[in-house]
Protein backbone atom coordinates (compact mmCIF):
# COMPACT_ATOMS: atom_id res chain seq x y z
CA UNK A 1 0.00 0.00 0.00
CA UNK A 2 2.87 2.49 0.85
CA UNK A 3 3.61 4.80 -2.16
CA UNK A 4 7.41 4.95 -1.88
CA UNK A 5 8.98 2.65 -0.08
CA UNK A 6 12.69 2.74 0.99
CA UNK A 7 14.95 -0.29 2.27
CA UNK A 8 16.48 -0.51 4.55
CA UNK A 9 15.27 2.30 7.20
CA UNK A 10 18.50 2.44 9.29
CA UNK A 11 21.67 1.40 8.02
CA UNK A 12 24.44 1.28 10.41
CA UNK A 13 27.97 0.53 8.88
CA UNK A 14 32.05 0.92 9.26
CA UNK A 15 33.95 3.40 7.29
CA UNK A 16 35.25 2.13 3.84
CA UNK A 17 32.69 -0.27 3.56
CA UNK A 18 30.04 -0.46 -0.07
CA UNK A 19 26.47 -0.60 1.04
CA UNK A 20 22.96 -0.06 -1.26
CA UNK A 21 19.97 1.62 -0.40
CA UNK A 22 16.51 0.69 -2.35
CA UNK A 23 13.66 2.86 -3.24
CA UNK A 24 10.54 1.46 -5.11
CA UNK A 25 7.10 3.24 -6.02
CA UNK A 26 4.42 1.68 -6.63
CA UNK A 27 2.70 5.42 -8.19
CA UNK A 28 3.36 5.12 -11.92
CA UNK A 29 5.13 7.90 -11.66
CA UNK A 30 7.99 8.51 -14.44
CA UNK A 31 10.65 10.38 -12.04
CA UNK A 32 12.49 9.26 -9.34
CA UNK A 33 14.84 10.99 -6.98
CA UNK A 34 17.18 10.82 -4.28
CA UNK A 35 17.97 13.49 -1.67
CA UNK A 36 20.18 13.90 0.72
CA UNK A 37 19.10 15.43 4.37
CA UNK A 38 22.14 16.23 6.80
CA UNK A 39 22.03 16.90 10.42
CA UNK A 40 20.96 20.52 10.12
CA UNK A 41 18.25 19.47 8.45
CA UNK A 42 19.25 20.28 5.07
CA UNK A 43 17.86 18.66 2.23
CA UNK A 44 19.76 18.51 -0.73
CA UNK A 45 19.24 16.82 -4.53
CA UNK A 46 21.85 13.91 -5.34
CA UNK A 47 19.87 12.65 -8.36
CA UNK A 48 17.21 12.14 -10.75
CA UNK A 49 16.34 10.03 -12.97
CA UNK A 50 13.07 9.84 -15.82
CA UNK A 51 11.89 6.86 -16.84
CA UNK A 52 15.44 5.17 -16.13
CA UNK A 53 17.36 8.18 -17.86
CA UNK A 54 19.37 9.91 -15.51
CA UNK A 55 18.73 13.78 -15.80
CA UNK A 56 20.13 15.52 -12.69
CA UNK A 57 23.48 14.62 -11.08
CA UNK A 58 24.32 17.29 -8.78
CA UNK A 59 28.05 18.02 -7.46
CA UNK A 60 28.31 14.39 -5.82
CA UNK A 61 30.94 12.13 -5.44
CA UNK A 62 31.49 9.35 -7.77
CA UNK A 63 31.39 7.26 -4.72
CA UNK A 64 27.76 7.62 -4.80
CA UNK A 65 25.87 5.50 -8.28
CA UNK A 66 22.46 5.64 -8.72
CA UNK A 67 20.77 2.89 -10.28
CA UNK A 68 17.66 2.37 -11.91
CA UNK A 69 16.52 -1.20 -13.42
CA UNK A 70 12.83 0.50 -13.98
CA UNK A 71 10.79 3.52 -13.79
CA UNK A 72 9.44 1.79 -10.20
CA UNK A 73 12.76 1.48 -9.00
CA UNK A 74 16.11 3.78 -7.97
CA UNK A 75 18.52 2.25 -6.23
CA UNK A 76 21.57 4.48 -4.40
CA UNK A 77 24.76 2.45 -4.17
CA UNK A 78 27.83 3.87 -2.25
CA UNK A 79 31.58 2.89 -2.25
CA UNK A 80 33.98 3.26 0.38
CA UNK A 81 31.75 4.91 2.50
CA UNK A 82 32.71 8.15 4.41
CA UNK A 83 32.33 9.65 7.97
CA UNK A 84 30.62 12.78 5.99
CA UNK A 85 28.59 10.62 4.59
CA UNK A 86 26.32 10.00 7.95
CA UNK A 87 22.74 11.52 6.66
CA UNK A 88 18.99 10.80 5.86
CA UNK A 89 18.55 9.69 2.18
CA UNK A 90 15.72 10.40 1.11
CA UNK A 91 13.95 8.69 -1.92
CA UNK A 92 11.31 10.63 -3.86
CA UNK A 93 9.16 10.53 -7.14
CA UNK A 94 6.49 12.43 -9.00
CA UNK A 95 4.84 12.71 -12.63
CA UNK A 96 5.13 16.02 -13.56
CA UNK A 97 5.68 20.09 -12.01
CA UNK A 98 2.37 20.28 -10.84
CA UNK A 99 2.14 17.56 -8.94
CA UNK A 100 4.15 17.02 -5.66
CA UNK A 101 7.11 14.64 -4.70
CA UNK A 102 5.92 12.00 -2.84
CA UNK A 103 8.58 11.63 -0.55
CA UNK A 104 9.64 7.87 1.47
CA UNK A 105 10.19 7.68 5.34
CA UNK A 106 14.01 8.09 4.12
CA UNK A 107 16.70 5.87 5.46
CA UNK A 108 19.40 7.01 8.25
CA UNK A 109 22.71 6.23 7.50
CA UNK A 110 25.41 6.86 10.39
CA UNK A 111 28.90 5.68 9.74
CA UNK A 112 31.17 4.41 12.67
CA UNK B 1 20.42 30.35 -9.33
CA UNK B 2 17.25 29.79 -7.80
CA UNK B 3 17.07 29.71 -3.80
CA UNK B 4 14.36 29.41 -0.98
CA UNK B 5 14.77 31.40 2.16
CA UNK B 6 12.90 30.53 5.64
CA UNK B 7 13.03 32.38 8.60
CA UNK B 8 15.43 30.97 11.13
CA UNK B 9 13.72 28.77 14.02
CA UNK B 10 12.69 27.29 16.19
CA UNK B 11 9.34 28.86 16.81
CA UNK B 12 8.01 27.98 20.41
CA UNK B 13 4.27 28.82 20.42
CA UNK B 14 1.45 27.98 22.85
CA UNK B 15 -1.32 25.86 21.61
CA UNK B 16 -3.92 27.91 19.86
CA UNK B 17 -1.06 30.80 18.96
CA UNK B 18 -0.92 31.97 15.95
CA UNK B 19 1.75 30.53 13.68
CA UNK B 20 3.68 32.49 11.01
CA UNK B 21 6.31 31.19 9.38
CA UNK B 22 8.38 33.18 6.89
CA UNK B 23 8.99 32.27 2.92
CA UNK B 24 10.79 34.11 0.49
CA UNK B 25 11.97 32.86 -2.97
CA UNK B 26 14.91 33.63 -5.34
CA UNK B 27 13.82 32.59 -9.18
CA UNK B 28 14.47 33.58 -12.75
CA UNK B 29 10.86 32.01 -14.26
CA UNK B 30 8.14 31.20 -12.71
CA UNK B 31 7.82 28.23 -10.39
CA UNK B 32 5.58 26.05 -8.23
CA UNK B 33 5.74 26.82 -4.92
CA UNK B 34 5.29 24.21 -2.24
CA UNK B 35 5.02 23.27 2.00
CA UNK B 36 6.35 20.26 2.98
CA UNK B 37 6.05 19.20 6.86
CA UNK B 38 8.52 16.57 8.39
CA UNK B 39 7.01 14.81 12.00
CA UNK B 40 9.53 13.67 14.12
CA UNK B 41 11.32 10.13 12.76
CA UNK B 42 9.53 10.68 9.50
CA UNK B 43 9.72 11.75 5.48
CA UNK B 44 8.29 14.62 4.23
CA UNK B 45 4.59 14.87 3.23
CA UNK B 46 2.92 18.04 1.27
CA UNK B 47 1.27 20.39 3.23
CA UNK B 48 -0.25 22.66 0.50
CA UNK B 49 0.69 23.91 -2.94
CA UNK B 50 0.53 26.79 -5.31
CA UNK B 51 1.76 27.00 -9.04
CA UNK B 52 0.66 30.54 -9.98
CA UNK B 53 0.39 33.87 -8.64
CA UNK B 54 -2.58 34.59 -6.70
CA UNK B 55 -2.85 31.09 -6.00
CA UNK B 56 -3.39 30.20 -2.49
CA UNK B 57 -2.89 26.83 -1.14
CA UNK B 58 -4.61 24.85 2.03
CA UNK B 59 -4.81 21.93 3.82
CA UNK B 60 -5.09 21.20 7.64
CA UNK B 61 -6.24 24.87 8.57
CA UNK B 62 -2.57 25.70 7.41
CA UNK B 63 -2.81 28.49 4.42
CA UNK B 64 -0.41 30.20 2.07
CA UNK B 65 -0.54 32.88 -0.69
CA UNK B 66 1.71 32.61 -3.91
CA UNK B 67 2.45 36.41 -4.14
CA UNK B 68 4.77 37.24 -7.16
CA UNK B 69 5.05 40.69 -6.35
CA UNK B 70 7.22 40.19 -2.88
CA UNK B 71 8.17 36.53 -4.15
CA UNK B 72 6.58 35.39 -0.82
CA UNK B 73 4.74 31.95 0.25
CA UNK B 74 4.21 32.67 4.24
CA UNK B 75 2.65 29.67 5.43
CA UNK B 76 -0.22 30.51 8.25
CA UNK B 77 -1.99 28.98 10.56
CA UNK B 78 -4.72 30.47 12.84
CA UNK B 79 -4.29 28.10 16.18
CA UNK B 80 -1.76 25.46 16.30
CA UNK B 81 -1.64 22.33 17.74
CA UNK B 82 0.47 20.03 19.59
CA UNK B 83 0.30 17.62 17.12
CA UNK B 84 1.50 20.34 14.80
CA UNK B 85 4.90 20.46 16.42
CA UNK B 86 7.70 19.58 13.22
CA UNK B 87 10.01 20.67 10.96
CA UNK B 88 8.36 22.92 8.16
CA UNK B 89 10.20 23.04 4.75
CA UNK B 90 9.02 25.51 1.60
CA UNK B 91 10.18 24.93 -1.60
CA UNK B 92 10.24 25.37 -5.10
CA UNK B 93 10.21 23.53 -8.89
CA UNK B 94 9.88 24.35 -12.67
CA UNK B 95 9.61 21.17 -15.03
CA UNK B 96 7.87 18.26 -14.99
CA UNK B 97 10.85 16.42 -13.37
CA UNK B 98 12.94 18.61 -11.98
CA UNK B 99 14.17 18.78 -8.69
CA UNK B 100 12.68 20.72 -5.67
CA UNK B 101 15.01 23.37 -4.44
CA UNK B 102 14.52 23.76 -0.56
CA UNK B 103 14.85 26.22 2.69
CA UNK B 104 17.09 25.17 5.45
CA UNK B 105 13.44 24.23 7.10
CA UNK B 106 11.99 25.67 10.59
CA UNK B 107 11.41 23.60 13.16
CA UNK B 108 7.94 24.25 15.13
CA UNK B 109 7.44 23.28 18.48
CA UNK B 110 3.97 23.97 20.02
CA UNK B 111 3.21 23.46 23.98
CA UNK B 112 0.16 23.04 25.84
Amino acid sequence: DTAVSQTPKYLVTQMGNDKSIKCEQNLGHDTMYWYKQDSKKFLKIMFSYNNKELIINETVPNRFSPKSPDKAHLNLHINSLELGDSAVYFCASSQDQDQPQHFGDGTRLSIL
Amino acid sequence: GDSVTQMEGPVTLSEEAFLTINCTYTATGYPSLFWYVQYPGEGLQLLLKATKADDKGSNKGFEATYRKETTSFHLEKGSVQVSDSAVYFCALNYQAGTALIFGKGTTLSVSS
